[in-house]
């Protein structure tokens, strides 16, 4: 059963307008979450993070949003740039019970057009 | 670079024998997980050892198994390789929970 899931397969922005890519989670029990930029034959790479006592983190250009109530989080990217094109993964830990593996959704294909 | 390192890149065999993934962690690291990739698929999570012990237990195939050494790095060993086993096979580490980071994966072919 996918705890975190990512409906969009695949995202396509102009150059410059804002990205949006979601997720949604099914455990309560999550308390930290993690977006991950891909880039092919290339491991994972750490974006940005938010805590469950946080509802915004912003760095930089990227902001993740979370909605606990509705078990949502978004990761907004603005201005959006071609070399953001990746695939992006949203991942989710129960950091407080100690059980910290990841659970990562099946990934959103974001291609930034010039 | 995250700093964690995998051997070998690439690794290519028929269906029933056993190949051995390595994986090296960050510096100061003491977790090591392992993540597997199928086609299309997210990331799942395998196994995780912390400092040597067993921590947790994902989706592992009882025909494969993992371990990690006193020196911190970790093997993780698949055997009776089947066509569907073919995967990218990702390592992560961090130092304790939460923020892993990941090394460059292990693609494997399974003929």
């Amino acid at each position: 059963d996918q705890q975190v899931k990512q409906n969009s397969p695949s995202l396509s922005v102009q150059e410059g307008r804002i990205s949006i890519l979601n997720c949604d989670y099914t455990n309560s029990m999550f308390d930290y979450f993690l977006w991950y930029k891909k880039y092919p034959a290339e491991g994972p790479t750490f974006l940005i993070s938010i805590s469950s006592i946080k509802d915004k983190n912003e760095d930089g250009r990227f902001t993740v949003f979370l909605n606990k109530s509705a078990k949502h989080l978004s990761l907004h990217i603005v201005p959006s740039q071609p070399g953001d094109s990746a695939v992006y993964f949203c991942a989710a830990s129960e950091v407080q019970t100690g059980a910290n593996n990841l659970f990562f959704g099946t990934g959103t294909r974001l291609t930034v057009i010039p | 670079d995250s700093g964690v390192t995998q051997t070998p890149k690439h690794l290519i065999t028929a269906t029933g024998q056993r190949v051995t993934l390595r994986c090296s962690p960050r510096s100061g690291d003491l977790s090591v997980y392992w993540y597997q990739q199928s086609l299309d698929q997210g990331l799942q999570f395998l196994i995780q050892y912390y400092n040597g012990e067993e921590r947790a237990k994902g989706n592992i195939l009882e025909r494969f198994s993992a371990q990690q050494f006193p020196d911190l790095h970790s093997e993780l060993n698949l055997s009776s390789l089947e066509l569907g086993d073919s995967a990218l096979y990702f390592c992560a580490s961090s130092v304790g929970g939460g923020l892993e980071f990941f090394g460059p994966g292990t693609r494997l072919t399974v003929l």
